[in-house]
């Protein structure tokens, strides 16, 4: 069964320091999104892009988080100056066309020190 | 603004009934899911009903929505120590619409 992988599994950075969570998104979908979920709290939705662009950004989403599809593959959330409230797993999920699920990956812990 | 409450645990004995309960405010949500997560593992995707639905079922799993109310529920039947996990109820009002979850029930199995 397709999966969305994601890496790396773990990330320690100082704080301050830029980080690059990778998603690589099922073949063929087309609606991607990362959300959020800090230690012992809900999952919250960041952004959904579609179409080479941001189609809706909650406002966690400030203007140090960004997201592209670098390669037309890979889905990529950069955090430009992490913060000690950042640490947390991060998950992608992605949507396909005729399907009803958001498949998630199995998420990206980020710990910021 | 959009929002789903749930109940943060639950002790149910091993081969016992669970019922996990779920209110939802946005009557507009047309997708309800519940999403199972282990510990340290990601999100795994239950069962999810479309808001024209009553009840659905899978196997040990029943799920009941209750439109008027926008209460939703999970009965997970038989009760198994394999179901000990955080289930989170969520919603969307389209199926490539984010998702927004409650903060979850933590289902303790009794031996």
């Amino acid at each position: 069964e397709p999966e969305v992988t994601q890496t790396p599994s773990h990330q320690v950075t100082q704080m301050g320091q830029e980080v690059i969570l990778r998603c690589v998104p099922i073949s063929n979908h087309l609606y991607f999104y990362w959300y959020r979920q800090i230690l012992g709290q809900k999952v919250e939705f960041l952004v959904s892009f579609y179409n080479n662009e941001i189609s809706e950004k909650s406002e966690i989403f400030d203007d140090q988080f960004s997201v592209e599809r670098p390669d037309g593959s890979n889905f990529t959330l950069k955090i430009r100056s992490t913060k000690l409230e950042d640490s947390a797993m991060y998950f992608c999920a992605t949507v396909g066309e005729s399907q009803d699920e958001q498949f998630f990956g199995p998420g990206t812990r980020l710990t910021v020190l | 603004g959009e929002d789903v409450e749930q109940s943060l645990f639950l002790s149910v004995r091993e081969g016992d009934s669970s019922v996990i309960n779920c209110t939802y405010t946005d009557s507009s949500s047309t997708y309800l899911y519940w999403y199972k997560q282990e510990p340290g593992a990601g999100l795994q995707l239950l069962t999810y009903i479309f808001s024209n639905m009553d009840m659905k079922q899978d196997q040990r799993l029943t799920v009941l929505l209750n439109k008027k109310d926008k209460h939703l529920s999970l009965r997970i039947a038989d009760t198994q120590t394999g179901d000990s996990a955080i289930y989170f109820c969520a919603e969307s009002m389209n199926r490539d619409d984010k998702i927004i979850f409650g903060k979850g029930t933590r289902l303790h199995i009794l031996p």
